[in-house]
Parts: structure tokens; sequence; C-alpha cells
């Protein structure tokens, strides 16, 4: 399985840009990468996933490197509500079927 | 749209004590579906995943077992609860393969 590495924790200043990083050198080429984040006492939420290009959606933007063995999160502008836990994710197919691991993510806090 | 529902919120349960705990998914059919379980300050273990009625697999060794009788309804249960059973208990569904992961509210569980 795709082994992915992200520093523990992470700090930002409010409406600032973040760029949440993760590594995942083993990922082979057609596992996807997505990206959740967690509210304290909350289930995960989706954010964005991409394979190869980089995504944007309304939440984030996901840069891909070109040898897809690392990716970052950016967050254009922190808010107060992104402080969470964000976890990056190979998503592994696994007889037709997708298995996501969780593992300990980055604690983003955000500061007033 | 699609929704996902995860009951009871809160729980606490004597040890040897059985486990019931039921998601639902609606506006969908034939989803994926997946229990996880956090430790507190830990990452999120896949316990099982079904990819069709009857259909469960099982990720770590435990007291604990799943089932899904219905197409959207997923069970997670167990005979006899040990202190190691308390977290946070969390349900998710997905489309196919490529679609990221919905969880529920979680459950947290509490074994006294």
């Amino acid at each position: 399985d795709a082994k992915t590495t992200q520093p523990n924790s992470m700090e930002s200043n409010e409406e600032e840009p973040v760029h949440l990083p993760c590594n995942h050198s083993t990922i082979s080429g057609t596992d996807y990468i997505h990206w959740y984040r967690q509210l304290p006492s909350q289930g995960p939420e989706y954010v964005i996933h991409g394979l190869t290009s980089n995504v944007n959606n309304r939440m984030a933007s996901l840069a891909i490197a070109e040898d897809r063995k690392s990716s970052t999160l950016i967050l254009h502008r922190a808010t107060l509500r992104d402080a969470a836990v964000y976890y990056c994710i190979p998503r592994v197919l696994d007889g037709g079927y997708q298995k996501v691991t969780f593992g300990i993510g980055t604690k983003l806090q955000v500061i007033p | 749209s699609q929704t996902i529902h995860q009951w009871p919120a809160t729980l606490v349960q004597p040890v040897g004590s059985p486990l019931s705990l039921e998601c639902t998914v609606e506006g969908t059919s034939n989803p994926n579906l997946y229990w996880y379980r956090q430790a507190a300050g830990r990452g999120l273990q896949l316990l099982f995943y079904s990819v069709g009625i009857g259909q469960i697999s099982s990720e770590v060794p435990q007291n604990l077992s799943a089932s899904r009788p219905q197409d959207r309804q997923f069970i997670l249960s167990s005979k006899k609860l040990l202190l190691s059973d308390s977290g946070f208990y969390l349900c998710a569904w997905s489309a196919t393969a490529i679609h990221g992961y919905t969880f529920g509210s979680g459950t947290r569980l509490t074994v006294v």
C-alpha cells in the first residue's frame, strides 16, 4: 500500500495562504490523491482529489508534483473554520473498489 | 441528494455488554460502505467495508462484526464489549471507486 508522510502540525495566520505538504513517494500510477479534513468531534470531510493535474474547487487547490511523489493542499485564505486535521490519502483500488487508509494527518492551527 | 445517517451520537456501555451501531444511506443505490474507528488522538482505522448486501470484508481481527442486511444499511455489532473498544466510530459511503467518501457524524462509544 502507498504510504504518506505529513507534518504533524502547522500554524497559519488568519487570512493568509496555507500550503499543506504531503509526500507519497510509493504511490502507484493509478492511485488518486485524496484530501480530507476533520473538525473536532466530527467525521472527516472530503476536500479535493486529483491524479496528475492540479485541481481547484471552492474549498481548496491541489498541486501535484510532476513525478506524483508529493502534493500540496493550498488554502488560499485561512479562516478560523479551517482549523482541523488534514489527511492526505492515496486511494488504492483493491479488487475494483477503493480502500482508504487514514494516517495521523496534519493538525492545522489558525491564529487570529 | 445523498445523505448518511448514523446513530446514536454518543453511547456509554459497560464491559461485556453487546453493541449495535446502525448506519443508513439515502439517495443512492449499491454504495460501498465502510466502518472506521478512531481512538483518542489517533488516525482512523478501517474496520470493515462492504460492496454489496451480505458482502463484508474485515480489515482488523477483533471482537467486532459487521452486517449489511439491506443495500443501504450497515450495522456494526459486538457480543461483548471490551474497554479497548472505546472510540469514535464512523460510517462512510462512496459511490464508485473514483468518488470520495462521505462520512456520517459518528458515534462516540465509551466502554466503562
